[in-house]
């Protein structure tokens, strides 16, 4: 039961682009959503979060959008550089239940 | 250390053994998490502890997977009669009770079932 998806297993953009970063949910009981960031044969790295209670929450280069009535969550990356080449996870949690995605392997190209 | 600690990194072994992982979370991180990360796969959820409760144990695959976490900290993901498809990155993480939600994740332990 993937109740947290992510369709696009594989993303490259050039370098000073913005990255987009998609991710779908259906538990509409999820109420925090985060984004991790994995580099090969590490752990994934906590990276931005949002609060159900919120549509946009900023940090830097990275921003993420929250679309409860689509159960849509996005994450912006700009401008892109090479060292944000990893495989990005999107997450959800209903009272400290966190739910993964399968993951998008972003690729940026100087 | 600071960190979640996971060994072994990597276990190799043969088809019908059983294994054990072992986690040691964060100091006064509460919850604990198994994940695992097949070749080409995402994180699939496998167990989750907090505190004292029942863990939720809805994402364990089979019977032969079990964990347990003593004293409400060190945990050990126990596979029994091992097959191939059980070969992947087991990944633990922690969570602080009134924290952000984040997890803290250890670097896995890669298992290889020949």
């Amino acid at each position: 039961d993937q109740q947290v998806k992510q369709n696009s297993p594989s993303l490259s953009v050039q370098e000073g682009r913005i990255s987009i970063l998609n991710c779908d949910y259906t538990n509409s009981m999820f109420d925090y959503f985060l984004w991790y960031k994995k580099y090969p044969a590490e752990g994934p790295t906590f990276l931005i979060s949002i609060s159900s209670i919120k549509d946009k929450n900023e940090d830097g280069r990275f921003t993420v959008f929250l679309n409860k009535s689509a159960k849509h969550l996005s994450l912006h990356i700009v401008p892109s550089q090479p060292g944000d080449s990893a495989v990005y996870f999107c997450a959800a949690s209903e009272l400290n239940d966190m739910r993964f995605g399968a993951g998008t392997r972003l690729t940026v190209k100087p | 250390g600071a960190g979640v600690s996971q060994s072994p990194s990597n276990k190799v072994t043969e088809k019908g053994k059983d294994v054990e992982l072992r986690c040691d979370p964060i100091s006064g991180h509460t919850a604990l998490y198994w994940y695992r990360q097949s070749l080409g796969q995402g994180l699939e959820f496998l167990i989750y502890f907090q505190g004292n409760s029942a863990p939720d144990k809805s994402g364990l695959p089979s019977d032969r997977f079990s964990a347990e976490r003593t004293g409400g900290s060190v945990s050990t993901l126990t596979i029994q009669r091992t097959q191939q498809e059980d070969s992947a990155v087991y990944l633990c993480a922690s969570s602080h009770p009134r924290g952000t939600g984040e997890l803290f994740f250890g670097e896995g332990s890669r298992l290889t079932v020949l």
